[in-house]
């Protein structure tokens, strides 16, 4: 069975850092480019970063640039999300999520559970 | 960035009802836009690729049309396990934005 696992979420205090984990199970995620995708409370869908397959290249959203960070162990199928200097309007579940392309359009087709994150003194 | 735009933000249907959603492109996307599925306290689920593409397992009353800035997701007659939160999003560029969403509620 296809399965993403994400892990590593918490109460953390503004300013700190924390580390989220994403485990695939079912699928070499090494053939894979991988995203993050987050929701507060009540909110909509909003996407934060993603990784290449070989993970040689990234990418992230303008507002968490500079304090996120992604990466990828393929020989564990586990991607991260390191998180640094986080605010309060970074409370959110964080999705981790599979883009697949089928005939030329990506879409993300396989998505965790999601793991909940709060920033909060 | 390419903004969506969903409309409407909410709507109240029946079952058996045929409804359709649309999603406007701040820019030319060609047809990279993926419509999800999420009800509460689950994840997104892919219905749509490829602006048209049914996603293999999903009911054939969805479906979906459009290109370039213009986009729909039409249930052909809702069923009660359709009554979710829809989002589209598109694909073609940095950062993959999604909409903000149409909350389909029973009437």
């Amino acid at each position: 069975e296809v399965q993403l696992v994400e892990s590593g979420g918490g109460l953390v205090q503004p300013g700190g850092s924390l580390r989220v984990s994403c485990a695939a199970s079912g699928f070499n995620s090494s053939n894979y480019w991988m995203h993050w995708v987050r929701q507060a409370p009540g909110k909509g869908l909003v996407w934060v970063s993603r990784i290449n397959p070989d993970g040689s290249s990234d990418s992230h959203a303008d507002s968490v640039k500079g304090r996120f960070s992604i990466s990828r162990d393929n020989a564990k199928n586990t991607v991260y999300l390191q998180m640094n200097s986080l605010r309060a309007d970074d409370t959110a579940i964080y999705y981790c999520a599979r883009a697949t392309d089928s005939s030329g359009y990506f879409s993300f087709d396989q998505w965790g559970q999601g793991t909940l994150v709060t920033v909060s003194s | 960035d390419i903004q969506l735009t969903q409309s409407p933000s909410f709507l109240s249907a029946s079952v058996g009802d045929r409804v359709t959603i649309t999603c406007r492109a701040s820019q030319d996307i060609t047809r990279y836009l993926a419509w999800y599925q999420q009800k509460p306290g689950t994840a997104p689920k892919v219905l749509i690729y490829g602006a048209s593409t049914l996603q293999s397992g999903v009911p054939s009353r969805f479906s979906g049309s459009g290109s370039g800035t213009e986009f729909t997701l039409t249930i052909s007659s809702l069923q009660p396990e359709d009554f979710a939160t829809y989002y589209c999003q598109q694909l073609d560029r940095y950062p993959r934005t999604f909409g903000q969403g149409t909350r389909l509620e029973i009437k």
